[in-house]
C-alpha cells in the first residue's frame, strides 16, 4: 500500500524568506499524482500544487514550486517570499489513477514570523 | 459558483449513538469523497460516491455508510459511535469518478464523541 511520510512536524520561516517542506512516499506504481494541500485554521483544505508523475518538469504555481524526484520518491514543496498568510498545516498527498483513495501524510505545521 | 458546504459545523454525541453528516457538492460536480481527520493527523479516505453509487472504500468498518442523492449531495452515517470516531470529517467534491480531477474540500464537521 502506498504511504506518505512528512518528516517535519513543524517548520518556521521568516517573512519574505524561503522554506522547503519535505515529503517522501512509497509506491510500486509508475503512474500517479502528487499534491500539496494547505489547511489554515479555518480547516478548509486548499490545493496548493499538483504534479503528475509522468511529467518530468517540476510544477510551479506563483511562489510555490516542487522538487519532484521520482527515483528517490521525494516530493518537496518550496515556498518563496513567505507571507503571513502562508501559515497553516501543509499536507502532502498521493493518489493512484486506479483508485479513489488519496493518501495523506501527517502534515507539517508552518509558522511564518513577521 | 457555490463551493462545497457541510453541516453541521460541530456536533457532540455520546458513545453508541448514531450520527448523520451532510455535504453539498460544488455546482457541476458528480463525485463526493469523505475523509476522517483525527487530531494531529492527515485525512484518511472513508469512501467515495459517484453518480449515487459507492465507488471505492477505505479501511473503515461497515458502521460507516453513505448515500448520494440525485443532486449529488451526500450523507455520511456512522452507527454505534465509538470514542475514536471523534474527528474532523471532510467531504470533497470533484467531477468524473475514478478519473483524476481536482477535489474541492468543504470546511468539515467536527464530531466529538463522549
Amino acid at each position: 500500500a502506498q504511504t506518505v511520510t512528512q518528516s517535519q512536524p513543524e517548520m518556521s520561516v521568516q517573512e519574505a524568506e524561503t522554506v522547503t517542506l519535505s515529503c517522501t512516499y512509497d509506491t510500486s506504481e509508475s503512474d500517479y499524482y502528487l499534491f500539496w494541500y494547505k489547511q489554515p485554521p479555518s480547516r478548509q483544505m486548499i490545493l496548493v500544487i499538483r504534479q503528475e508523475a509522468y511529467k518530468q518538469q517540476n510544477a510551479t504555481e506563483n511562489r510555490f514550486s516542487v522538487n519532484f524526484q521520482k527515483a528517490a520518491k521525494s516530493f518537496s514543496l518550496k515556498i518563496s517570499d513567505s507571507q503571513l498568510g502562508d501559515a497553516a498545516m501543509y499536507f502532502c498527498a498521493y493518489r493512484s489513477p486506479n483508485n479513489n483513495d488519496m493518501r495523506f501524510g501527517a502534515g507539517t505545521r508552518l509558522t511564518v514570523k513577521p | 459558483e457555490t463551493g462545497v458546504t457541510q453541516s453541521p459545523t460541530h456536533l457532540i454525541k455520546t458513545r453508541g449513538q448514531q450520527v448523520t453528516l451532510r455535504c453539498s457538492s460544488q455546482s457541476g460536480h458528480n463525485t463526493v469523497s469523505w475523509y476522517q481527520q483525527a487530531l494531529g493527523q492527515g485525512p484518511q479516505f472513508i469512501f467515495q460516491y459517484y453518480r449515487e453509487e459507492e465507488n471505492g472504500r477505505g479501511n473503515f468498518p461497515p458502521r460507516f455508510s453513505g448515500l448520494q442523492f440525485p443532486n449529488y449531495s451526500s450523507e455520511l452515517n456512522v452507527n454505534a459511535l465509538e470514542l475514536d470516531d471523534s474527528a474532523l470529517y471532510l467531504c470533497a467534491s470533484s467531477w468524473g469518478g475514478r478519473r483524476y480531477n481536482e477535489q474541492f474540500f468543504g470546511p468539515g464537521t467536527r464530531l466529538t464523541v463522549l
